[in-house]
């Protein structure tokens, strides 16, 4: 069966800007999350979302969203783009409360 | 909220030796515990993990031990192979929805 799938793989933004990424999970997988991988600061939460609903939520500014769709296909947006937002953002969805997760290729995210 | 620290940053192994990385985390209510390998460009990927119940876990060359009561897990890789050259990432989360990950682990296996 497919992995999770993100989109786009590679982005370049400038400052000011605002950018949507997407994340399609695994089929039948209903819980889905963000992460922003820096080398500086590893991997850092974002949110959670399960059911369309966001159940979890990082230490990130409001400038950071997201929302999941029915299909469970999620979305985040990015509003008012800062150079210290580049970065890798992986997305991963999970079975159930009771697996662990499986990660996205990621999107490279350049804010120049 | 939960804080995992991870040690050490870099490692050096020669192949066919063991490496050892170890992780602590502060949240007692914490019951999973998974690790992960990312290989330069790629995904983390899920190469085992450890439940609370569990003190030990086996998969062929790699293992991972639990103690709750001092609160850290370790990763263990027997006879090291080049290709296991990759940034290695634990994490713990409580009930699966949210986790906290290490600052990670570069293995470097020299051949």
């Amino acid at each position: 069966k497919a992995g999770v799938t993100q989109t786009p793989r590679y982005l370049i933004k400038t400052r000011g800007q605002q950018v949507t990424l997407s994340c399609s999970p695994i089929s039948g997988h209903r819980s889905v999350s963000w992460y922003q991988q820096t080398p500086g600061q590893g991997l850092q939460f974002l949110f959670e979302y399960f059911s369309e609903t966001q159940r979890n939520k990082g230490n990130f500014p409001g400038r950071f969203s997201g929302r999941q769709f029915s299909n469970s296909r999620s979305e985040m947006n990015v509003s008012t783009l800062e150079l210290g937002d580049s970065a890798l953002y992986l997305c991963a969805s999970s079975l159930s409360d009771a697996y662990g997760y499986t990660f996205g290729s990621g999107t490279r995210l350049t804010v120049v | 909220g939960e804080n995992v620290e991870q040690h050490p940053s870099t490692l050096s192994v020669q192949e066919g030796d063991s490496a050892v990385i170890k992780c602590t985390y502060s949240d007692s209510a914490s019951n999973y515990f998974p690790w992960y390998k990312q290989e330069l460009g790629k995904r983390p990927q899920l190469i085992i993990d450890i439940r609370s119940n569990v003190g030990e876990k086996k998969d062929q060359r790699i293992a991972v031990t639990l103690n709750k009561t001092a609160k850290h897990f370790s990763l263990h890789i027997t006879e090291t192979q080049p290709e296991d050259s990759a940034v290695y990432f634990c994490a713990a989360s409580r009930n699966f929805n949210k986790f906290y990950f290490g600052s990670g682990t570069k293995l470097n296996v020299k051949p």
